[in-house]
C-alpha cells in the first residue's frame, strides 16, 4: 500500500524558509509524479507543484520564485522549500502521488507568525 | 489559470437522499489527447482529502458507486446517491488538464 507522511517545522518565521519531507512507503518515487498541494484556512486549495520520476519539476507560477522540490532517491523521500514566507503562507501542506492525486499524506499544519 | 466554480457552497441533505454537486470550469477541460482531467475529492473531517473519481466518470479503486461523475467540456456534476453518515465532508473538484493545477472552492455536505 502506497503510504506517504509529511515532516517538518510547525512553526516558521516571517522572512525565513519553510522546510517539508515527504516521506513515501510502498511505491518508488522513481516512477510516477509527487508534488505538495496546501490547504489555507477556510476551504481554498492550491497546487504547489511536483517532481516526476526522473527529477523534473513544475511549479505554480504564483510561487515560481519562491518554490523548490527536491527529493532523495536512496531515502525515498521528496521534499518543499518555500522560501521568504509570509503570514499569507500559513497553511495545511499536503503531499500526494500526482497525477491522479490518488494517494496524500495525513497533511502538517505550518504556521508562520514571528 | 483554469477558474473552478463549485455550487451550491454547502448543502444538507437526509440520509438515504441524493445530492448533486456543480463544477463548471472557465475554459474546457478536454486536453489535447483526448481525456478531460477532471477529479472529485471528499475530505473527510480530520482526514486529508480522497479521490472519489477522476477523469470525469471513473471511480477510484475501493469507491462505491452511489458515487457518480458526469459531464463534459466545461461543466461537470457529482452526484451522490443513497447518502450515508460517512459521506459528511467537504467535496472538491479539481481539473489537470491546464498548469496550474486548481481546484474548486469546496462543497460542505451536512447530514439532517
Amino acid at each position: 500500500e502506497v503510504q506517504l507522511q509529511e515532516s517538518g517545522p510547525g512553526l516558521v518565521k516571517p522572512s525565513q524558509s519553510l522546510s517539508l519531507t515527504c516521506s513515501v512507503t510502498g511505491y518508488s518515487i522513481t516512477s510516477n509524479y509527487w508534488g505538495w498541494i496546501r490547504k489555507f484556512p477556510g476551504n481554498k486549495m492550491e497546487w504547489m507543484g511536483y517532481i516526476s520520476y526522473s527529477g523534473s519539476t513544475s511549479y505554480n507560477p504564483s510561487l515560481k520564485s519562491r518554490i523548490s522540490i527536491t527529493r532523495d532517491t536512496s531515502k525515498n523521500q521528496f521534499f518543499l522549500q518555500l522560501n521568504s514566507v509570509t503570514t499569507e503562507d500559513t497553511a495545511t501542506y499536503y503531499c500526494a502521488r500526482s497525477i491522479l492525486w490518488d494517494y496524500w499524506g495525513q497533511g502538517t499544519l505550518v504556521t508562520v507568525s514571528s | 489559470d483554469v477558474v473552478m466554480t463549485q455550487t451550491p457552497v454547502s448543502l444538507s441533505v437526509s440520509l438515504g437522499g441524493q445530492v448533486s454537486i456543480s463544477c463548471r470550469s472557465s475554459q474546457s477541460l478536454v486536453h489535447n489527447n483526448g481525456n478531460t482531467y477532471l477529479s472529485w475529492y471528499l475530505q473527510k473531517p480530520g482526514q486529508s482529502p480522497q479521490l472519489l473519481i477522476y477523469k470525469v466518470s471513473n471511480r477510484f479503486s475501493g469507491i462505491s458507486d452511489r458515487f457518480s461523475g458526469s459531464g463534459s467540456g466545461t461543466d461537470f456534476t457529482l452526484k451522490i446517491s443513497r447518502v450515508e453518515p460517512d459521506d459528511l465532508g467537504v467535496y472538491y473538484c479539481g481539473q489537470g488538464t491546464q498548469y496550474p493545477l486548481t481546484f474548486g472552492s469546496g462543497t460542505k455536505l451536512e447530514i439532517k
